[in-house]
């Protein structure tokens, strides 16, 4: 089962920033919290991951609660082609395997 | 340039029939696997090879049979197949059984349907 909780669904503006929340209560100390997103019809795409510390890259920003419970994906001029399921993850850097367990993710809509 | 693909896009069979989905990487990743999507969107993990070694076979049924002849393919055949296999299957790949820098790569998916 996924360790991570999400609202099923939100909606931004265009041109507007759009934040993503994720709550990871149960978060162990050797796990990461990794985002991707799915466009309608396309496989999962990486957006970025972290372990205590804010990340940002050419997509997106990545804030993490100090406690690592929650965290909060951040697009920050979101654009239509941003609308698509957003999953938040959780996993150990080093897996056996490597699987990666998703939730239901937050649907973002983002409107003209 | 396509980094992971898979073929064919689209599938439609009839039940009993056996099928076959091929998945190939160029990304030198040392690790594939195949993600079974239902109709409620829900991403499960079945299998995942690393160094055509199985690694994780995720209670799937046995109608279900991985097979990787290098590092750089990795199929899927699929016997007997039913209604409920009706899905989109997704090939992925990463770099050590360990993904981070990157994550994984997925290919865009199989749409199987069985009639």
């Amino acid at each position: 089962d996924a360790k991570t909780t999400q609202p099923p669904s939100m909606d931004c503006a265009e041109g507007r920033a759009a934040n993503l929340p994720c709550n990871h209560s149960t978060i162990s100390g050797n796990e990461y919290v990794y985002w991707y997103r799915q466009i309608h019809s396309q496989g999962p795409q990486y957006i970025i991951h972290g372990l205590k510390n804010n990340e940002t890259n050419e997509m997106a920003s990545l804030i993490i609660t100090e406690d690592r419970k929650s965290s909060t994906l951040i697009l920050p001029h979101a654009t239509l082609r941003d609308t698509a399921v957003y999953y938040c993850i959780v996993r150990p850097f080093y897996n056996q395997g490597g699987k990666l367990i998703f939730g239901q993710g937050t649907e973002l809509s983002v409107k003209p | 340039d396509t980094a992971v693909s898979q073929t064919p896009k689209y599938l439609v069979t009839q039940m009993g029939n056996d099928k076959s989905i091929k998945c190939e990487q160029n990304l030198g990743h040392d690790t594939m696997y195949w993600y079974k999507q239902d109709s409620k969107k829900f991403l499960k993990i079945m299998f995942s090879y690393n160094n055509k070694e199985l690694i994780i076979n995720e209670t799937v049924p046995n109608r279900f049979s991985p097979k990787s002849p290098d590092k750089a393919h990795l199929n899927l055949h699929i016997n007997s197949l039913e209604l409920g296999d009706s899905a989109v299957y997704f090939c992925a790949s990463s770099q050590d059984s360990s993904p981070g820098r990157s994550g994984y790569t997925f290919g865009s998916g199989t749409r199987l349907t069985v009639v």
